[in-house]
């Protein structure tokens, strides 16, 4: 079973690149997450999606952008990177909202130099 | 301004003892707690859960308490074992998920 999956694992990029953090799921999940963990913070919340065409800013959404054209897809954009964004990125899917089971892929590790 | 706060960054217990991890929230208005586990070069998994209208719920060594009038929860494992090692969050859910930082537990053989 493949779960959610994300792509690429690893990214270094330069100050001003951009590029887009992939990330599907198999479950025919309605919700979709972007999270974000930096050491010792736990993860943050960057942008949300209740369904194909619906998306929402999360805690921490400066920087990026996302899209939802399916119910499977959730690619997150960064544009413009600063070393800010250097972190590890995690994309999450769940059945329902509300009770916080969430299912997450293995992580982006970005690097932003 | 944390909502969600686990005070202790790590943890090391003795492989057959018991694990007590720790987590304070602020918000009130959360009715759902989690614990996620998670390893390294993974993504975290769903451990165990608790509604606000429970005190304690177990999953065979997992055992989570929940004490509202403190605003505090609690994971137990007991026995701890080796492959227990690795990142647990705490998680309160309102609208969406909050995260407190992690507690990194090491069971020693």
């Amino acid at each position: 079973n493949a779960g959610v999956t994300q792509t690429p694992k690893f990214r270094i990029l330069k100050i001003g690149q951009s590029m887009t953090l992939q990330c599907t799921q198999d479950m025919n999940h309605n919700y979709m997450y972007w999270y974000r963990q930096d050491p010792g913070m736990g993860l943050k919340l960057i942008y949300y999606s209740v369904g194909a065409g619906i998306t929402d800013k999360g805690e921490v959404p400066n920087g990026y952008n996302v899209s939802r054209s399916t119910t499977e897809d959730f690619p997150l954009r960064l544009e413009l990177a600063a070393p800010s964004q250097t972190s590890v990125y995690f994309c999450a899917s769940s059945p329902t909202i509300g009770t916080g089971e969430l299912f997450f892929g293995e992580g982006s590790r970005l690097t932003v130099l | 301004d944390q909502q969600v706060k686990q005070n202790s960054p790590s943890l090391s217990v003795q492989e057959g003892r018991i694990s007590i991890l720790n987590c304070d929230y602020t918000n009130s208005m959360f009715d759902y707690f989690l614990w996620y586990k998670k390893y390294p070069a993974e993504g975290p998994t769903f451990l165990i859960s608790i509604s606000s209208i429970k005190d304690k719920n177990e999953d065979g060594r997992f055992t989570v308490f929940l004490n509202k009038s403190a605003k505090h929860l609690s994971l137990h494992i007991v026995p701890s074992q080796p492959g227990d090692s690795a990142v647990y969050f705490c998680a309160a859910a309102g609208n969406m998920l909050t995260f407190g930082g992690g507690t990194r537990l090491m069971v020693k053989p």
